[in-house]
């Protein structure tokens, strides 16, 4: 069973530039969803896919956004890079049958450097 | 506005003693809790979980209790290894919230030999 993966591991990028993060999810599950962490804080939600549709989103403005494919896959996109957008970037997945409280699977990270 | 507090950024604790992190959240409509441990370099990887109904859940080494009434969580290892050396999150959220979960900003934990 493989897990979640994220590409890629590091990226530097300049401010105003767009970039596109990639995750593929562990084998089975349906959700994935994307979070945030600051350095010296914990993850923060962005949004989350089912069935290739958005069906939550946290506090982060339209320049995030994001697809997820029919092999479960996902990308979250960011236009207008700002400073403030260097973080780690965190996919989750997991398998979402109704009122169940399965856990989240976390990938590695996207470590996102803004210059 | 932070929903879920970890006040303690640190703590150090003897190899075979009791670890005790603790959590604190101030949202009543959070049903449902979770620790997460993050290695560096590392995804956080799930731990142990709570439902607001219950008061207790151990697996293993791990237990966590919740009192709701001071909306307070914690979470012991007993007893605590080097390997537990870690950054451990307290995440909480609300059943009508699917897998949005609301982080604390951690603890991290070493446990020294």
């Amino acid at each position: 069973e493989t897990g979640v993966t994220q590409s890629p591991t590091h990226l530097i990028k300049t401010r105003g530039q767009q970039v596109t993060l990639r995750c593929s999810s562990q084998s089975g599950h349906n959700t994935v969803s994307w979070y945030q962490q600051a350095l010296g804080q914990g993850p923060q939600f962005i949004f989350q896919y089912y069935r290739e549709e958005e069906n939550g989103r946290g506090n982060f403005p339209p320049r995030f956004s994001g697809l997820q494919f029919p092999n479960y896959s996902s990308e979250l996109n960011v236009n207008a890079l700002e400073l403030d957008d260097s973080a780690l970037y965190l996919c989750a997945s997991s398998i979402d049958r109704g009122r169940n409280n399965s856990p989240l699977h976390f990938g590695n990270g996207t470590r996102l450097t803004v210059t | 506005d932070q929903q879920v507090k970890q006040n303690s950024p640190s703590l150090s604790v003897q190899e075979g003693r009791i670890s005790i992190l603790n959590c604190d959240y101030t949202n009543s409509m959070f049903d449902y809790f979770l620790w997460y441990k993050k290695y560096p370099a590392e995804g956080p990887t799930f731990l142990i979980s709570i439902s607001s109904i219950k008061d207790k859940n151990e697996d293993g080494r791990f237990t966590v209790f919740l009192n709701k009434s001071a909306k307070h969580l914690s979470l012991h290892i007993v007893p605590s290894q080097p390997g537990d050396s870690a950054v451990y999150f307290c995440a909480a959220r609300t059943s009508g919230s699917a897998r949005q979960l609301t982080f604390g900003s951690g603890t991290q934990l070493t446990v020294l030999p």
